[in-house]
């Protein structure tokens, strides 16, 4: 089974408005943590934001943020106003520990902001 | 200063040659991770070693061998180069295996003819 789950491989979005990337995990580890990272066309990837298992709060980051759904088991990135250089791949990532550390990605969302 | 940096950003190699990739990071971070991105874009987790200590060794061939001479290097070796192995491989640090997102190299690009 898929431990993180992105089904969608593209999205588009106008500039300026905001857009929801999905992400769902599976794990038995009650202390995980959730990660979002960015890999623009360049090919460098850009830590965006974290979410832990435990934390009350949805993460945010300027423009980025985290809506959890721990029963749900989803971890979906909103990226408010978007900006042209928004444009790159985003990838959701996760922590958990089961006898070792496992850090798993996803298989990533391409992500267009159009002008 | 970069904070993360590999070497070299490319490297075109002939099947069955040895060939070395070197990373290090001046963040002071305890952690680090190699990573392969394949041709679909799919990251998957090689090696991390905590403060020069192997912590993660997925199913990788053997003929893949990380060295971590101290916590700020994490080189990979990799013997006997089959076309299989062309990849983005990326190296990554973090202040520890808790919950820190990482700091990625820029990858390094091998290409196997």
């Amino acid at each position: 089974a898929q431990k993180i789950t992105q089904t969608q491989p593209g999205m588009f979005v106008q500039e300026k408005e905001a857009v929801t990337l999905d992400c769902t995990y599976d794990t038995s580890d009650p202390s995980y943590g959730l990660f979002w990272y960015k890999q623009p066309s360049s090919g460098e990837m850009i830590f965006l934001i974290y979410q832990g298992s435990y934390d009350q709060q949805n993460a945010t980051e300027g423009r980025y943020s985290l809506n959890f759904q721990k029963a749900r088991k989803s971890a979906n990135l909103v990226i408010s106003a978007s900006q042209l250089g928004d444009s790159a791949m985003y990838f959701c990532a996760m922590r958990e520990y089961s006898g070792t550390y496992k850090y798993i990605f996803g298989t990533g969302t391409r992500l267009k902001v159009l002008a | 200063d970069t904070a993360v940096s590999q070497t070299p950003k490319y490297l075109v190699t002939q099947m069955g040659n040895d060939k070395s990739i070197k990373c290090e990071q001046n963040l002071g971070h305890d952690t680090m991770y190699w990573y392969k991105q394949d041709s679909k874009k799919f990251l998957k987790i090689m090696f991390s070693y905590n403060n020069k200590e192997l912590i993660i060794n997925e199913t990788v061939p053997n003929r893949f061998s990380p060295k971590s001479p101290d916590k700020a290097h994490l080189n990979l070796h990799i013997n006997s180069l089959e076309l299989g192995d062309s990849a983005v491989y990326f190296c990554a640090s973090s202040p520890g295996h808790g919950n820190y997102g990482y700091t990625f190299g820029s990858g390094t690009r091998l290409t196997v003819v």
